[in-house]
């Protein structure tokens, strides 16, 4: 297997609405991050976390919570979300740091009305 | 902060070769020059990566300058399915990507 698989493909939610994208990958990969990419722009790194520790937190606001239960699944749970942040929200993993390049998910579109 | 610059857009003829560079005239001895590319509503998709030296793969091959300030991705020939966004990216200390803007690659038929 070495696909990172990403659910929901495409989210809609409220402002008051707590949801949760997530993140599965079966690599043996044991660094796993969240990106967010607006339109024409690359993406932004939000989180990586390494060996299910949190190593990195790029100042993300607190209604982002990531969460990795164990080294193959990464959650992103979201509450209270404006609409500025709509966007493709992007799950990738890579062995160890990095050196060896990085595998992407196909995103979740989400939509915050 | 290194800035990786790449042109907005390029086009090419199908079946012909592709040359896209990059420039990242600040890039540490340490850093690796990566290479992705992302079609509509795709995540981005590894390409090719390198140091110092030339590589070559299935998908394309990296010619890196000899003092690394620049790079040039190169698809020897270039189908429909290469049109994509081609980002060049390089990696800090912790091994993170840098990203740069993207070349917008239009292959005409």
């Amino acid at each position: 297997d070495t696909e990172v698989t990403q659910t929901p493909k495409h989210l809609v939610m409220g402002m008051t609405n707590k949801k949760s994208l997530k993140c599965e990958q079966h690599m043996g990969h044991r660094a796993m991050y969240w990106y967010k990419q607006k339109a024409k722009k690359p993406p932004e790194l939000m989180f990586v976390y390494s060996y299910e520790k949190l190593s990195i937190n790029e100042s993300v606001p607190s209604r982002f919570s990531p969460e990795c239960p164990n080294s193959s699944l990464l959650n992103l749970h979201l509450h209270a979300l404006q609409p500025e942040d709509s966007a493709l929200y992007l799950c990738a993993s890579s062995q160890d740091r990095g050196a060896y390049g990085y595998t992407f998910g196909s995103g979740t579109r989400l939509t915050v009305v | 902060d290194a800035k990786t610059t790449q042109p907005n857009s390029m086009e090419s003829n199908e079946e012909e070769p592709v040359h896209l560079p990059c420039n990242h005239s600040t890039i540490s001895g340490t850093d690796y020059i990566h290479w992705y590319r992302q079609l509509p509503s795709q995540g981005p998709e590894y390409v090719i990566h390198g140091l110092t030296s030339n590589v070559n793969n299935r998908m394309a091959s990296l010619a890196i300058a000899e003092d690394r300030k620049s790079s040039t991705l190169i698809l020897h020939r270039a189908t429909l399915r290469d049109a994509a966004v081609y980002y060049c990216i390089r990696t800090d200390s912790n091994y993170q990507l840098i990203w740069g803007a993207g070349t917008k690659l239009i292959i005409k038929p």
